[in-house]
Formats: C-alpha cells, sequence, structure tokens
C-alpha cells in the first residue's frame, strides 16, 4: 500500500499561514490526495483533495508537486478553530488508510 | 447533502458479549463504506470497507465482522467481545465526489 509521512506536530500564530508537508514517494498514477482533519471526540473533516492539479477551496489549498510524491496543504490565515490533527491519505483503489496525522495548534 | 446515522453515540459491554453497530447514509447512492477504529489518542484504523451490497472487504484479523445488506446500510458485529475491542469506532461514506464523509462515532468501552 502507499504510505504517507507528515511531521508529528506544528505549531503557528494566529492569522498566518501553514504549509502542512505530506510525502508519499510511493504513489501511483491514479492515487488520489486527500486530506482531512479531526478535532477531539469528532470524526474527521473533509479538508481538499487532488489527484494532479493544484487544487483551492474555501477551507485550504492543495499544492501537488510535479512529480506526485509530496504535497502540501495551506491553510491560508490560521484561527483558533484550524486547531487540529491534520491527516493526508491516498486512495488506493477503494481503500483509504490514515496514519498519525500532523498535530497542529495555533497559538493567539 | 450527505449525512451518516450512527448509533449508538456510547456503548458499554461486558467481555464475551455480542456487539452490533449500525450506520446508515443518506443523500448519495451507491456509496462506498468504510469502518474505522481509532484508540485513544492514535490515527484511524480501517477496519472494513464495502463498495457495493454483500461485498466486504477485511483489513484487519480480528474479532469483528461486517455486513452490508442493504445499499446504505453498514454493519458491524462482533459474536464476543474482547478488551481489546475497545475504542471509538467510525463509520464513513465516499460518494461519486470522492470525498469521505463520517457519522459521530460510536464510544465502545469493554469491561
Amino acid at each position: 500500500d502507499a504510505k504517507t509521512t507528515q511531521p508529528n506536530s506544528m505549531e503557528s500564530n494566529e492569522e498566518e499561514p501553514v504549509h502542512l508537508p505530506c510525502n508519499h514517494s510511493t504513489i501511483s498514477g491514479t492515487d488520489y490526495i486527500h486530506w482531512y482533519r479531526q478535532l477531539p471526540s469528532q470524526g474527521p473533516e473533509y479538508v481538499i483533495h487532488g489527484l494532479t492539479s493544484n487544487v483551492n477551496n474555501r477551507m485550504a489549498s492543495l499544492a501537488i508537486a510535479e512529480d506526485r510524491k509530496s504535497s502540501t496543504l495551506i491553510l491560508h490565515r490560521a484561527t483558533l478553530r484550524d486547531a487540529a490533527v491534520y491527516y493526508c491519505i491516498l486512495r488506493v483503489d477503494y481503500k483509504l488508510s490514515f496514519g498519525a496525522g500532523t498535530t497542529v495548534t495555533v497559538r493567539a | 447533502s450527505q449525512t451518516i446515522h450512527q448509533w449508538p453515540a456510547t456503548l458499554v459491554q461486558p467481555v464475551g458479549s455480542p456487539l452490533s453497530l449500525e450506520c446508515t447514509v443518506e443523500g448519495t447512492s451507491n456509496p462506498n463504506l468504510y469502518w474505522y477504529r481509532q484508540a485513544a489518542g492514535r490515527g484511524l484504523q480501517l477496519l472494513f470497507y464495502s463498495v457495493g451490497i454483500g461485498q466486504i472487504s477485511s483489513e484487519v484479523p480480528q474479532n469483528l465482522s461486517a455486513s452490508r445488506p442493504q445499499d446504505r446500510q453498514f454493519i458491524l458485529s462482533s459474536k464476543k467481545l474482547l478488551l481489546s475491542d475497545s475504542g471509538f469506532y467510525l463509520c464513513a461514506a465516499q460518494g461519486r465526489d470522492e470525498k469521505l464523509f463520517f457519522g459521530s462515532g460510536t464510544q465502545l468501552s469493554v469491561l
């Protein structure tokens, strides 16, 4: 199975951008890159996904490297409500397997 | 909009008792369905997934089983619970838009 690697934690100041890296060097051509986030005692929430091109939505931007072996989730202006565990995962066939994620802390 | 109904929210069961967790999906047809388990402070472990009625794929050998009797119904079961089955169980569905959405989860404590 294609795996992802993320830093364990990241800190940011409120209203500053946050760049969350993810390595997925074994990705294949049909694997989608997904990002989710999870607040304590809640189920994960969809953030964004992409295949080859960079993607933007109201929550974040996803920058995908040209060789697709890495990607970066960008939160343009962090708020206290963005503090969560962020998961970068690959959809391999029908499977979406989560890793340990990156715990994001936002300082006021 | 897409919604998952998952119940119960909290469950306390003795070791050796049976288990049945159910989730139903609204707002999408023929979804891919998933059961995940999350131990305290850990990431999500994929347990089962299903791409259609009666089609179940198991990811981890374990004491649990899953069934999909209807298109938008997914059931997680056990005949005899173990202490190690404790955790936060999440049902999820993926529609044609590729997005995965989750139920609110069941916190299972096996004592």
